[in-house]
């Protein structure tokens, strides 16, 4: 059964800069796996942040930005917002199958 | 604007089977370029990503749930189901449905508020 990690909880001042990973168990993560990050706050269904490693959708602010970091998927936030205080998910594609991460809790104090 | 709405009960007894419905509105479910697709989220845990069906039928599951779960949809009236059976207390979770985009690039851009169910006499 693949795993798919990130770190547990990261926490970052306003204004400033945090970056989120996410690893395979099955080895590094590429492109290939087409690496999507989505925000949940409390309450709310999940929302769509990025896909296929670094695109946007419509509606994704210009501040989360996503990468490939050392063999990892990465979602960096810049310029940080109090309404970015959430619970973070990256979700990778296996084929016909999809795995969740274990999901980032960012505080912002 | 295209929404998903999950319905069903709320309460399941234990070793019975979980069923909900997702209803697609402002847009066709027989759309060659979607999937449709069930993730689940335990209280305070994370989330689970349960299977996806598309609109021929042609479904995709989990594997550590396939025994248990199937995936149906009636395109008649834009719809796809879920059914879990022989539920535990784990099964415990708001269960959201969502799209997801096929063939690439993967999205699952448009999400159920979700409902919320539990497993218990």
């Amino acid at each position: 059964q693949t795993v798919v990690t990130q770190e547990p909880s990261l926490t970052v001042s306003p204004g400033g800069t945090v970056t989120l990973t996410c690893a395979s168990s099955t080895g590094a993560v590429t492109s290939g796996y087409y690496p999507n990050w989505f925000q949940q706050k409390p309450g709310q269904a999940p929302r769509a942040l990025i896909h296929s490693t670094s695109d946007k959708h419509s509606w994704t602010p210009a501040r989360f930005s996503g990468s490939l970091l050392g063999g990892k998927a990465a979602l960096t936030l810049s310029g940080v917002q109090l309404e970015d205080e959430a619970e973070y998910y990256c979700l990778l594609y296996f084929g016909g199958a999809q795995v969740f991460g274990t999901g980032t809790r960012v505080t912002v104090v | 604007q295209l929404q998903l709405q999950e319905s069903g009960p709320g309460l399941v007894e234990p070793s019975e089977t979980l069923s909900l419905t997702c209803t697609v509105s402002g847009g066709s479910i027989s759309i060659p370029t979607y999937l449709w697709a069930w993730i689940r989220q335990p209280p305070g845990k994370g989330l689970e990503w349960i299977g996806n069906i598309y609109y021929t039928g042609t479904t995709f599951y989990n594997p550590s749930l396939r025994s248990r779960v199937t995936i149906s949809v009636d395109t008649s009236k834009n719809q796809f189901s879920l059914k879990v059976t022989s539920v535990t207390a784990a099964d415990t979770a708001v269960y959201y449905c969502a799209r997801r985009s096929q063939p690439t690039p993967y999205y699952m851009d448009v999400w159920g508020k979700g409902t919320a169910v539990t497993v218990s006499s």
